[in-house]
């Protein structure tokens, strides 16, 4: 079973709107960490954001804000008044408790037209 | 700010051929990874290293695969014999010692195993 379910494989917006992406994760673990990582075309990846299990205040950053909900063990990821750079391949990923492999999800691709 | 850097951005090698890639962590950081991403496909954790020592590693991770901290600032990935395969493109991240942290990746290399 994968540990984190990316289910929209690839999204579309028109610059301007405003995009969630939604990532589901699995774990039995009481303790446990999420993560956001954005892989632009140039291939690397960026840290965004780690939220801990304990933490289900919900964040924002600029344009970007993160709802985590471990009743539905959910951490979606909302791009507001998307902008071109926004186009890239986002992943969500989680970490347990023995705090070592990061388990990805398939990622989402984002394309923000102009 | 400290980054994890990764050499060669990119190598093509034929296939049976050895290939050592090259990952300098931060440099106060003590945990250390390899993960590959095939083209289009998620991202997979290889290996972690911690101590001087594989803490865990997957199935993915086989005879073929080696890793080494030869010096106090490297930590390098030895495929063997590469095969077609291998092509992908390889992570190293690095993490801090306080409780889970995030992982920070490197900007990757990109192997071809023709």
């Amino acid at each position: 079973a994968q540990k984190v379910t990316q289910a929209q494989t690839e999204i579309s917006v028109v610059e301007k709107e405003d995009v969630t992406l939604d990532c589901v994760y699995e774990t039995r673990d009481t303790t446990y960490y999420l993560f956001w990582y954005k892989q632009p075309p140039s291939g690397e990846l960026v840290f965004l954001i780690r939220r801990n299990s304990f933490d289900e205040q919900n964040e924002i950053s600029g344009r970007y804000s993160w709802n985590f909900q471990k009743s539905t063990s959910s951490f979606n990821f909302t791009i507001t008044a998307s902008q071109v750079v926004d186009s890239a391949v986002y992943f969500c990923a989680l970490s347990e408790n023995t705090g070592n492999q990061f388990y990805f999800g398939t990622g989402t691709s984002l394309t923000v037209i102009p | 700010e400290p980054e994890v850097t990764q050499t060669p951005s990119h190598q093509v090698t034929q296939m049976g051929q050895e290939v050592i890639l090259r990952c300098v962590p931060i440099s106060n950081h003590l945990y250390f990874y390899w993960y590959r991403q095939i083209l289009g496909q998620k991202v997979e954790f290889l290996v972690s290293f911690y101590n001087n020592e594989i803490s865990e590693k997957s199935e993915i991770f086989d005879d073929q695969f080696s890793v080494e901290r030869p010096d106090g600032s490297n930590f390098t990935l030895k495929i063997r014999s590469t095969k077609l395969e291998d092509s992908a493109m390889y992570f190293c991240a690095s993490r801090g010692d306080r409780g889970v942290e995030t992982q920070y990746f490197g900007p990757g290399t990109r192997l071809l195993v023709l």
